[in-house]
């Protein structure tokens, strides 16, 4: 079982849907969430970083973490054309060394059609 | 502009041969990590360094070297050792690990194929 789990689409939705993207995972010593957006060719830039449960928001975007359930999700708003691309999770775990290394899901392709 | 540079954008390699990907940051960030990128795979960690001079290795280190001879720069080397070479790759940096847990920023990648 892979420490984090993903669905890889693609998310086919219209302009101005709302999106929802997930990621499950296994591994309770995670402690940071993050959200990345990857355009092809291109390399991940970061949309969210979140540590305790509960709700971020910044613009059209949400990030959710429910810690109890091991679950993590990233809301769009009023989705646009534009938006399409690559949506990766990743999570950080401290190693012994003091090394926060991240986990990544395999990613969510988002299409959103005019 | 600060960021991190990543070339060659598209890289052949030969069998047998050796080939270097330059990663470059301005942002004055101590930590910096090498990730391969597959389809339908996440990230895996290649190598990553904290700090000058000083590198340990990821999850699939064989058949890749690193150095980090500089605070800005560190390149990976794919040896010929390395037997399935195809892939993008991605460079990331880190600010100052001092300053509490921060996020990982990427540049642009390369793309090495095969010839």
């Amino acid at each position: 079982q892979k420490e984090v789990e993903q669905d890889p689409g693609p998310l086919s939705v219209p302009e101005g849907a709302i999106v929802s993207l997930n990621c499950t995972y296994s591994n309770s010593a995670f402690q940071y969430f993050m959200w990345y957006r990857q355009y092809s060719r291109k390399g991940p830039e970061l949309l969210m970083y979140t540590y305790s449960s509960g709700n971020k928001e910044d613009g059209r975007f949400t990030a959710q973490v429910d810690k109890s359930s091991k679950y993590i999700s990233l809301f769009i708003r009023d989705s646009q054309p534009s938006d399409s691309a690559t949506y990766l999770c990743a999570m950080s775990v401290a190693m012994n060394t003091g090394f926060q290394k991240l986990v990544f899901g395999t990613g969510t392709r988002l299409l959103v059609s005019p | 502009d600060g960021g991190i540079t990543q070339s060659p954008k598209y890289l052949f390699r030969k069998e047998g041969q050796n080939v270097t990907l330059s990663c470059e940051q301005n942002l004055n960030h101590d930590a910096m990590y090498w990730y391969r990128q597959d389809p339908g795979q996440g990230l895996r960690l290649i190598y990553y360094s904290q700090i000058v001079n000083d590198f340990q290795k990821g999850d699939i280190a064989e058949g890749y070297s690193v150095s980090r001879e500089k605070k800005e720069s560190f390149p990976l080397t794919v040896t010929s050792a390395q037997k399935n070479p195809t892939a993008f790759y991605l460079c990331a940096s880190r600010v100052n690990r001092d300053m509490g847990n921060q996020p990982q920023h990427f540049g642009d990648g390369t793309r090495l194929s095969i010839l």
